[in-house]
């Protein structure tokens, strides 16, 4: 019983095709995330959902959406890929409104590379 | 523009002695910040966080201190085990209560037995 669950953990596609990854929390958290590790190993945000209305939007284009159909669920869709995009994307929950911060529940990750 | 800063890519001690895991940050902003460890193939997990109106926080083997002034925070581990062998990850937030987190790139330590 993962708390924070994505699927599928690794995608190999190639350049132009669309893809979508799947995150699901089971921890009844109101708030959802994804993250992308880059090839500089930085984790940096893209979105954030509160109880599916969006949050944080971080200058992601818009080849990118997330799509929170219930607030146990945040999916990534990515249009016309490129290269650019390969990277490890995290989703996450947390409880907002218990303090400044919260502390991020992560998924194992999604390893996503474009041919 | 990095706001968050680990400068040390990789640390490698011996089991039983300490470890320090540096931060530093530009944002200031920024008032709580949080260290995450992350296995291989798995995502981060949190580990030990500080608000900023504190200068040290313990929590077991693990105390994060924070200078303020100097916008730096470091990780002590103490004493070190194998199983500490991981990547760290500093975070920081501001107040603006988004959840919205800034990490590091991450320090990959290696503790040797």
């Amino acid at each position: 019983d993962t708390a924070v669950s994505q699927t599928p953990k690794y995608l190999v596609t190639q350049m132009g095709n669309d893809k979508s990854i799947k995150c699901e929390q089971n921890l009844g958290h109101d708030t959802m995330y994804w993250y992308k590790q880059d090839s500089k190993k930085f984790l940096k945000i893209m979105f954030s959902y509160n109880n599916k209305e969006l949050i944080i939007n971080e200058t992601v284009p818009n080849r990118f959406s997330p799509k929170s159909p219930d607030k146990a669920h945040l999916n990534l869709h990515i249009n016309s890929l490129e290269l650019g995009d390969s990277a490890v994307y995290f989703c996450a929950s947390s409880h907002t409104g218990v303090d400044l911060a919260g502390e991020l529940f992560f998924g194992e990750g999604s390893r996503l590379t474009v041919l | 523009d990095q706001q968050v800063k680990q400068n040390s890519p990789s640390l490698s001690v011996q089991e039983g002695r300490i470890s320090i895991l540096n931060c530093d940050y530009t944002n200031s902003m920024f008032d709580y910040f949080l260290w995450y460890k992350k296995y291989p193939a798995e995502g981060p997990t949190f580990l030990i966080s500080i608000s900023s109106i504190k200068d040290k926080n313990e929590d077991g083997r693990f105390t994060v201190f924070l200078n303020k002034s100097a916008k730096h925070l470091s990780l002590h581990i103490v004493p070190s085990q194998p199983g500490d062998s991981a990547v760290y990850f500093c975070a920081a937030s501001d107040a603006s209560n988004t959840g919205k987190l800034i990490f590091g790139q991450g320090t990959t330590l290696q503790v040797k037995p």
